[in-house]
């Protein structure tokens, strides 16, 4: 099967800066992209999905971008927190893929 | 709501033994899914049970069965453990295979020596 990956393994931000978490897929019949977040010690958290028919969709504090074109996706967290620490996966549908993920890193 | 529950939170196996790591979720979900992850990648999909009555192989199902018990449960079983098969394993539910979110419960941390 096709997976999702290119992923940056890390990322660091300044408390109250905005961040910006990158992800290449492969999937062009994917229907669905979705993104998770995963804290240290427990179970990924679904955060946003974004139709593949849609460029953009906005959250709270969150917004998702979906280039087609480029078979690229991102996710934009505004304001980032401590609480925003955790790694970030991406994943492609319909039978969910996940990425390896990018662990966001706040600094005080 | 508990959500999504898993048993045990850690196990620790010789290479050749046996267990069943149960999954139990409280949210009238469908389908249900196990997934392993390893140290720097994400999670792959083991087995996934669509509906009650149905299960079908994911990405990685060699060493593993499962059985849908009933709507609420879903277990995972190793035959014979080997050292591969070290990783932390999550269970998952969803409304409907075509539903995305899922819900994941806390995981097993399973090592095999």
């Amino acid at each position: 099967g096709e997976s999702v990956g290119l992923h940056l393994p890390t990322l660091s931000v300044q408390e109250g800066d905005n961040s910006i978490i990158n992800c290449a897929y492969s999937n062009s019949a994917s229907d669905y992209f979705i993104w998770y977040k995963q804290e240290s010690g427990k179970g990924p958290q679904f955060i946003i999905d974004i139709r593949s028919n849609m460029d953009k969709r906005q959250g709270q504090r969150v917004t998702v971008l979906l280039n087609k074109t480029v078979k690229h996706l991102s996710l934009q967290i505004a304001a980032t927190q401590p609480g925003d620490s955790a790694v970030y996966f991406c994943a492609e549908t319909p039978r969910v893929t996940f990425g390896s993920g990018t662990q966001l890193t706040v600094l005080p | 709501n508990a959500g999504v529950t898993q048993t045990p939170k850690f196990q620790v196996l010789k290479t050749g033994q046996s267990m069943t790591l149960q999954c139990a979720q409280d949210m009238n979900h469908n389908s249900m899914y196990w997934y392993r992850q390893d140290p720097g990648m994400g999670l792959r999909l083991i087995y996934y049970s669509a509906s009650e009555g149905t299960t079908d192989k994911g990405e990685v199902p060699n060493g593993y069965n499962v059985s849908r018990l009933n709507k609420r449960e879903f277990s995972l079983r190793l035959e014979s453990a080997a050292p591969s098969q070290t990783s932390v394993y999550f269970c998952a539910s969803s409304v409907g295979q075509r539903v995305y979110e899922q819900y994941f419960g806390p995981g097993t941390r399973l090592t095999v020596t």
